[in-house]
């Protein structure tokens, strides 16, 4: 059984582009989050999608935005790339039924923008 | 909305040692708890977790008491090994304004190293 797969691993952009990120949950999970990872900081949550509608949003701007498709996985898209937008990019997958419902994480894309 | 404030680091120990890292939050309505493990290179990985008071979650000879009264959820391992070096993310889910969305708010991260 496949966990949740990300790509690509890692990618390059200059400032100004834009870039999109994959991910395709683990089997049977239908939501799916996004979060960046700065070096040294702990995760931030960027947004989360269920239902191919994003149901939850954390403090990032509208340069930010995703898609879930009818098969659940999912794309980040990131456009103007700022300098500060270099991180780690993780993927998480869960199930919709709760709270204390367990997030799996992906191995994340490393994204640098020069 | 949450906020998760873990032991600052880096923890430095040597084989067989006794580990603790502390975590303590802030939150409203009814958090879940979480210990996820980074290791170098690789994303994170869910270690333990608990789901009501006095819960205690346990994984690979770590183990971590989910305490409401001091809204804690220290992680603990009685001998830990060189394998163990990492980094420990404590983590919290809750019910915001009624809603519950499975929103993951993360700690700083604590880094281990043990030596042989």
């Amino acid at each position: 059984d496949a966990g949740v797969t990300q790509s690509p691993t890692h990618l390059i952009k200059t400032r100004g582009q834009q870039v999109t990120l994959r991910c395709s949950p683990k089997s049977g999970h239908d939501t799916v989050s996004w979060y960046q990872q700065a070096l040294g900081q702990g995760p931030q949550f960027i947004f989360q999608y269920y239902e191919e509608e994003e149901r939850q949003r954390g403090n990032f701007p509208d340069r930010f935005s995703g898609h879930q498709f009818p098969n659940y996985s999912s794309e980040l898209n990131v456009n103007a790339l700022l300098l500060g937008d270099s991180a780690l990019y993780l993927c998480a997958s869960s199930l919709a039924t709760g709270v204390g419902e367990t997030q799996y994480f992906g191995p994340g894309t490393r994204l640098l923008v020069l | 909305g949450n906020s998760v404030t873990q032991m600052e680091g880096p923890v430095t120990l040597s084989e067989e040692a006794f580990l603790t890292i502390n975590c303590t939050y802030t939150a409203t309505g009814y958090p879940s708890p979480f210990w996820y493990v980074q290791y170098p290179g690789e994303g994170l990985q869910l270690l333990l977790k608990a789901t009501k008071a006095d819960d205690k979650g346990s994984n690979k000879g770590f183990e971590a008491t989910y305490r409401k009264e001091t809204t804690s959820f220290h992680l603990e391992k009685g001998s830990v090994q060189v394998s163990d070096s990492a980094v420990y993310f404590c983590a919290l889910t809750g019910v915001i304004g009624g809603t519950s969305y499975g929103k993951l708010t993360f700690g700083q991260g604590t880094i281990l190293t043990v030596h042989p």
